[in-house]
């Protein structure tokens, strides 16, 4: 069974730093699908970033970025100039490419504060 | 428009009531979804239908049984609550049930048990 772990409960940022979110991942399957949600306060869960994994070319979303190592199996997530409203709950997920059942599988998250 | 919309956002109920969740999505995707959010945060797929089919039924209670009348609709219907069933339960949906496609998820509803 797939697993998706989340190594940092919590992590801390300054405005305007540069953070890195780790996550590792365990799968027998070579084609799928790595994501970043985001959970405000507010409960939303919002996409940050996707990744397939047959492309070499790591994602970028704006000041969002990811390092996706496939032989090791890591998808981390850098978020450039943080701003106070990047304080959220993040979540690494992982998504099978084959068959019909292939869910979302979320690791345990990551709550990243950012002070000013 | 809201994409996905749960009602209702909040629901407080004493154990052993019946409740239900309604879900809908206006995004014409075939797949849909419900997770559960535990205390810790944890979000763990409960179910999942593909237009109106069910395909995922993970190790849930027989207490808790899904509807889905048609592809926009997914409700979920919880028999004699439990004071363990406090959650937050998303909906979510997703255009296609494989892929590489994302989930887009409701604002949840947070259930607390008394």
């Amino acid at each position: 069974a797939q697993t998706v772990t989340q190594s940092q409960p919590e992590m801390s940022v300054q405005e305007a730093e540069t953070v890195t979110l780790s996550c590792t991942y365990d799968t027998s399957e070579s084609d799928y699908y790595l994501f970043w949600y985001k959970q405000p306060p507010s409960r939303q869960m919002i996409l940050v970033i996707r990744q397939e994994a047959y492309k070499q070319q790591n994602a970028t979303e704006n000041r969002f970025s990811v390092n996706f190592q496939k032989a090791a199996k890591s998808f981390s997530l850098k978020i450039s100039d943080s701003q106070l409203g990047d304080a959220a709950m993040y979540f690494c997920a992982y998504r099978r490419r084959s068959g019909a059942t292939n869910k979302l599988i979320f690791g345990t998250g990551t709550l990243l504060a950012v002070q000013p | 428009d809201t994409a996905v919309s749960q009602t209702p956002k909040y629901l407080v109920t004493q154990m052993g009531n019946d409740k239900s969740i309604k879900c809908e999505q206006n995004l014409g995707h075939d797949t849909m979804y419900w997770y559960k959010q535990d205390s810790k945060k944890f979000l763990k797929i409960m179910f999942s239908y593909n237009n109106k089919e069910l395909i995922i039924n993970e190790t849930v209670p027989n207490r808790f049984s899904p509807k889905s009348p048609d592809k926009a609709h997914l409700n979920l219907h919880i028999n004699s609550l439990e004071l363990g069933d406090s959650a937050v339960y998303f909906c979510a949906s997703s255009q296609k049930a494989w892929g590489s496609y994302g989930y887009t998820f409701g604002s949840g509803t947070r259930l607390t048990v008394v």
